[in-house]
């Protein structure tokens, strides 16, 4: 089991906002402010959309954010588009140097 | 432009060993942190290993003991030593550039491993 839980699956229509929590079940990573989160499309390379909970890479859009609360991490999609429709990994630092992912949430654009 | 190339995947019995490169281009090996991360059929992503720039190395606990991280700057390339797999340690490999140690900025093609007699 991830030391990160997520939701195996959420759906939303086109233009709507969708978000996917990220539980941190350890106070080892929950206490670490270097979440990151990845998108893959299938047979795919992954893509970093957010580090350090809330920057977003040069060429991501502004769509995509990124939050923390407490051990609970979160992406939200605004004004979900098709192309949106990928798996999603968080990522976190940990005490033993090497970091470690979610289980994945799989966005399904309806 | 940074870019990872990764070889030397392909079929193993279980119990053999298998040596993963990574060639890197764009910038010096040894100036960043690099991590390698699998992924099995189906499955989600796991960082398996990393090494810092100050030549310190860490694994999961999956592979503790089996795999081994190493950096050479001549070659300008990433590899990870893996022995003793397993059915399990099938997956794709991808060789990783980290953004600090905190995130993975730049992802390789990665690198097929199946483990099967």
């Amino acid at each position: 089991q991830s030391a990160l839980t997520q939701p195996r699956s959420v759906s939303g229509s086109p233009g709507q906002s969708v978000t996917i929590s990220c539980t941190a079940t350890s106070s080892d990573v929950g206490s670490y402010d270097y979440v990151s989160w990845y998108q893959q499309h299938p047979g795919k390379v992954p893509k970093l959309m957010i580090y350090e909970v809330t920057k977003r890479p040069s060429g991501v859009p502004d769509r995509f954010s990124g939050s923390k609360s407490g051990n609970t991490a979160s992406l939200t999609i605004s004004g979900l588009q098709a192309e949106d429709e990928a798996d999603y990994y968080c990522c976190s630092y940990t005490s033993g140097y090497i970091l470690v992912f979610g289980g994945g949430t799989t966005v399904t654009v309806l | 432009e940074v870019q990872l190339v990764e070889s030397g995947g392909g079929l193993i019995q279980p119990g053999g060993s298998l040596r993963l490169s990574c060639t890197v281009s764009g910038f010096a090996v040894k100036s960043a942190y690099m991590t390698w991360v699998r992924q099995a059929p189906g499955k989600g992503l796991e960082a398996v290993s990393v090494i810092f720039v100050n030549g310190n190395t860490y694994y999961a606990d999956s592979v503790k003991g089996r795999f081994t991280i190493s950096s050479d700057s001549s070659r300008n390339t990433l590899s990870l030593q893996m022995n003793s797999l397993r059915v399990d340690d099938t997956a794709v490999y991808y060789c990783a550039k980290n953004r600090g140690n905190t995130a993975i900025e730049t992802w390789g093609q990665g690198a097929l491993v199946s483990v099967s007699s």
